[in-house]
């Protein structure tokens, strides 16, 4: 079975702190893709990144980072310097197979405070 | 315009009523999905299809039917809305490797 796991529900931190959101996932499937994606107050679903199984080099855009590890089945981000305009409910997902379903998260909650 | 339409954006429904969610897109993408997205749960997957004649369920079928009109419209029906139907729905279109996911704006469904 399929599953992805943000444990973190809600986060809060002051801007300019560092803040990473975690993302533990299972599969069974030896080629997959690993998503996050950035859901801000208005609804949306903002894409952030895709990373798939073979490629475990970590990603760095502007603030934004990534950490794949699959010896822990983890694949985190981390954002720097944080700013007001992160806040929103961000959503780790997993596809396997060649369906093209997504197993999201429960999704974790960050605010960031002035 | 975006490639990936949801009509309406916003409803409020009674229960009982049946209501149709629409979704069309410009991706030219063969493949479809409908979730619905509830606070703490993330999104889950109701029905996805890969061509017209394709429909198959998902994760949360039950009391959900949909149709798949055209390769660019996948429409969503509750046939007798309920109150734990209240949620955010999402459709999504992926191309054949289904690699990457595109999403449409979102409609809020309120059943009363």
């Amino acid at each position: 079975a399929q599953k992805v796991t943000q444990a973190q529900t809600e986060i809060s931190v002051v801007e300019k702190e560092d803040v990473t959101l975690d993302c533990v996932y299972e599969t069974r499937d030896t080629t997959y893709y690993l998503f996050w994606y950035k859901q801000p107050p208005s609804g949306e679903l903002v894409f952030l990144i895709r990373r798939n199984s073979f490629d475990e080099q970590n990603e760095i855009s502007g603030r934004y980072s990534w950490n794949f590890q699959k010896s822990t089945s983890s694949f985190n981000f981390t954002i720097t310097a944080s700013q007001v305009v992160d806040s929103a409910v961000y959503f780790c997902a997993l596809k396997g197979g060649n369906t093209g379903k997504l197993i999201f998260g429960q999704g974790t909650t960050l605010q960031v405070k002035p | 315009d975006a490639d990936v339409t949801q009509t309406p954006r916003n409803r409020i429904t009674k229960t009982g009523k049946r209501i149709m969610l629409e979704c069309s897109q410009t991706k030219g993408h063969d493949r479809m999905y409908w979730y619905r997205q509830d606070p703490g749960l993330g999104l889950r997957l109701i029905y996805y299809s890969f061509d017209v004649k394709d429909i198959n369920k998902g994760e949360i079928s039950d009391g959900y039917s949909v149709s798949r009109q055209a390769q660019a419209k996948f429409s969503l029906s509750l046939e007798s809305a309920i109150p734990n139907q209240t949620a955010l729905y999402f459709c999504a279109t992926s191309d054949f490797r289904g690699t990457e996911a595109f999403f449409g704006q979102g409609t809020r469904l309120t059943v009363v």
